[in-house]
């Protein structure tokens, strides 16, 4: 069995600023990492994933998230947000074998002018 | 990059009627796909994974009478909602997957309105 918990429903911050998101999970077999966005009445957009390899990767919009096995987290990160990032951000693991994905709550990453 | 396609993207039905929602793999095999669910304000949780030829596994709490999922080829799987309701009002997405890949690929999303 597979759970990811994000561990901040909300994150308001000023447009220029840094962000990170922090995602935890926990699971009994090897899995994928996964970052999507979702703009509003809108689909999943891949932001980002961990297969293997270098534990720190970069993705879309200038995002990047940093795997620690130790601590089983995958938290995204970004230097400097724009409006345009307001957006609700989903952290996901996907199972190696089974391919079925599991997802976190969510954070709503809300940047104000 | 794989590409899946799932249509239509909105949908408005009248409570008592049936809808299909189709999931289609443009560019690859899709071997197993999955269905999810999202109500407003809520993350997606996993409704049933199907493999092509075989029936659906339906997660504990899906009415496997009410959400039909058919994959019949490796190409398109469909889930009818049969007698909707209001609540069935929801956002449904759905993934596939290819045996040895990595990673299943999201379509865009259907949003279901049962008036």
């Amino acid at each position: 069995a597979q759970s990811v918990t994000q561990l901040d429903s909300q994150v308001p911050v000023f447009e220029e600023a840094p962000v990170e998101l922090r995602c935890n999970y926990s699971s009994s077999v090897s899995v994928y990492l996964f970052w999507y966005v979702q703009y509003p009445n809108q689909g999943l957009q891949l932001l980002l994933k961990y297969l293997s390899g270098s534990t720190l990767v970069k993705g879309i919009n200038g995002f990047e998230a940093e795997f620690n096995k130790s601590q089983t987290s995958f938290h995204l990160r970004k230097p400097s947000v724009h409006i345009s990032d307001t957006a609700e951000y989903f952290c996901a693991v996907s199972d190696l074998n089974a391919g079925k994905s599991t997802f976190g709550d969510g954070t709503t990453l809300t940047v104000k002018p | 990059g794989a590409v899946v396609s799932q249509h239509p993207s909105r949908v408005i039905c009248k409570s008592g009627t049936s809808v299909k929602i189709e999931c289609r793999s443009l560019d690859f095999q899709a071997t197993t796909m999955f269905w999810y669910r999202q109500f407003p304000k809520q993350s997606l949780m996993l409704m049933a994974t199907s493999n092509e030829g075989s029936k659906a596994t339906y997660e504990q709490g899906v009415e496997k009478d009410k959400f039909l999922i058919n994959h019949a080829s490796l190409t398109l799987s469909t889930l009818t909602v049969t007698s909707a309701h209001p609540e069935d009002s929801s956002f449904y997405i759905c993934s596939a997957r290819e045996t040895g890949l990595t990673e299943a690929f999201f379509g865009q999303g259907t949003r279901l309105t049962v008036v």
